[in-house]
């Protein structure tokens, strides 16, 4: 169990739908990561949040839409959707401070199956 | 961006030691490189993180050299339950930090 929790598990949902991911980083963790990973294939960076700021973009459509609260938990917005954006989303944390450039160690939520019909 | 390159996957046998060589350009020169292991519907688990030369933990050994234009992780003594996937993650150079996720390796480990 690496602390951080997502929910929910499984969402299943139309095409046209929004739905709404959570995560609860890590007590302490102030990063919080979002990726999407579609079947069988590998990690796709959506986003990262530090104590509450965006700090880095990777590749996230602009349906999907993402922030982190005071009390450190994310949300990832996911509107408009596509029969393609079916996958795993995982959300990951890491503890602070912010180190600039330097990777910290990321712990990873169990993820939430998105099913889109 | 930078660009990784892993094999996409490999076979070997219980008792083997295994090398996975992840290849990375433009790369940022003063970040970590890091693996990470991965079981199906799972998230992804930290195994091993360096920034040049060799490293060590309990779980695995991380060869990294001068020019930083890859890395190799060496799993000692693999078991059955070492069959998962495995990534390597860099940073980009470029002036937007981004992390830059290997495809990833599947490893299947046989009896």
């Amino acid at each position: 169990d690496s602390g951080v929790t997502q929910t929910p598990k499984h969402l299943i949902t139309a095409t046209g739908q929004r739905v709404t991911l959570r995560c609860s980083p890590r007590s302490g963790d102030l990063s919080v990561y979002w990726y999407q990973q579609s079947l069988d294939q590998g990690l796709q960076f959506l986003i990262q949040y530090y104590n509450g700021e965006e700090r880095a973009k990777g590749n996230i459509l602009e349906r999907f839409s993402a922030q982190q609260f005071p009390d450190l938990h994310s949300e990832l917005n996911l509107s408009s959707l596509e029969l393609g954006d079916s996958a795993l989303y995982f959300c990951a944390s890491s503890p602070s401070p912010d180190l600039g450039r330097l990777q910290e160690t990321q712990y990873f939520g169990p993820g939430t199956r998105l099913l889109v019909l | 961006l930078a660009k990784t390159t892993q094999p996409i996957s490999m076979d070997s046998y219980e008792g083997q030691e295994v090398n996975i060589t992840c290849s990375h350009n433009n790369i940022a020169t003063n970040d970590y490189i890091t693996w990470y292991q991965q079981f199906p519907s799972q998230g992804p688990r930290f195994i091993i993180q360096g920034y040049k030369t060799k490293v060590t933990n309990e779980v695995a050994s991380l060869f990294i050299p001068a020019d930083r234009k890859s890395s190799t992780l060496s799993l000692p003594r693999v078991s059955l339950s070492d069959t998962a996937v495995y990534y390597c993650l860099v940073g980009d150079v470029g002036s937007n930090y981004q992390l830059i996720w290997g495809a990833g390796t599947k490893l299947i480990i046989k009896p």
